[in-house]
């Protein structure tokens, strides 16, 4: 079964610092990668997603996610963080076929600092 | 503008009533979803849907039943609730080759 691991569940930063949210995964093929990013109230949107090739993804706000098969981690980064950035981030792992479910991360609350 | 509509966005139900609740896309997605979030335990599948009148089980079906009688619409019904189905629940749909879900805006079930 996959599973998707976000150790941290609160991360400080302050306003142009850089930024690295941790996501592990479980999965017994090579798996499909996703972040998204959920601001208060709203729904869940796509920053970037891995399904093959280049191990560096780049994603929209200038967020980018390296995939580490060794590591079985695909963390999330930012070089300087806006306020606008503090939401809650999500880490899911799928597969195409069998319906493309997607199993989520319990999420990292990201808080700026001014 | 495109994307999923969820309806309503806030209930409050007491214990044993029942309700719908609608989820509508206009992307002439395959894929349909039902997710359920709750603080620290991040969204757990529900129900999903491959196709116009098939629906399947996903993590936590127990209590809620879905249909998906034309492909735009997935809905997701709760017979009798159970303060224990209070939470967020969000749509999403997907096309069939992967690409990632689009998401509803949620819709806040409070039981009582």
């Amino acid at each position: 079964a996959q599973s998707v691991t976000q150790p941290d569940i609160h991360i400080t930063v302050s306003e142009g610092a850089s930024l690295e949210l941790r996501c592990n995964y479980s999965y017994g093929a090579t798996p499909y990668l996703f972040w998204y990013v959920q601001s208060p109230g709203q729904g869940l949107q796509l920053l970037l997603k891995y399904f093959s090739g280049d191990t560096l993804v780049q994603g929209i706000k200038g967020f980018e996610a390296e995939f580490k098969r060794s590591q079985s981690s695909f963390n999330l980064r930012k070089p300087s963080v806006h306020w606008s950035d503090a939401a809650e981030y999500f880490c899911a792992v799928g597969r195409t076929g069998g319906g493309n479910k997607l199993t989520f991360g319990t999420g990292t609350q990201l808080k700026v600092e001014l | 503008n495109a994307g999923v509509t969820q309806t309503p966005k806030f209930r409050v139900l007491k214990t044993g009533q029942s309700m719908t609740l609608l989820c509508a896309q206009d992307m002439n997605h395959e894929y349909m979803y039902w997710y359920r979030q709750d603080p620290g335990m991040g969204l757990r599948l529900i129900h999903y849907s491959v196709g116009e009148g098939t629906t399947a089980k996903g993590e936590v079906p127990d209590g809620y039943n879905v249909s998906r009688l034309k492909k735009q619409n997935f809905l997701l019904g709760l017979e009798s609730a159970a303060p224990s189905q209070t939470s967020v629940y969000f749509c999403a749909s997907s096309p069939r080759g992967g690409d990632g879900y689009t998401f509803g805006s949620g819709t806040r079930l409070t039981v009582v």
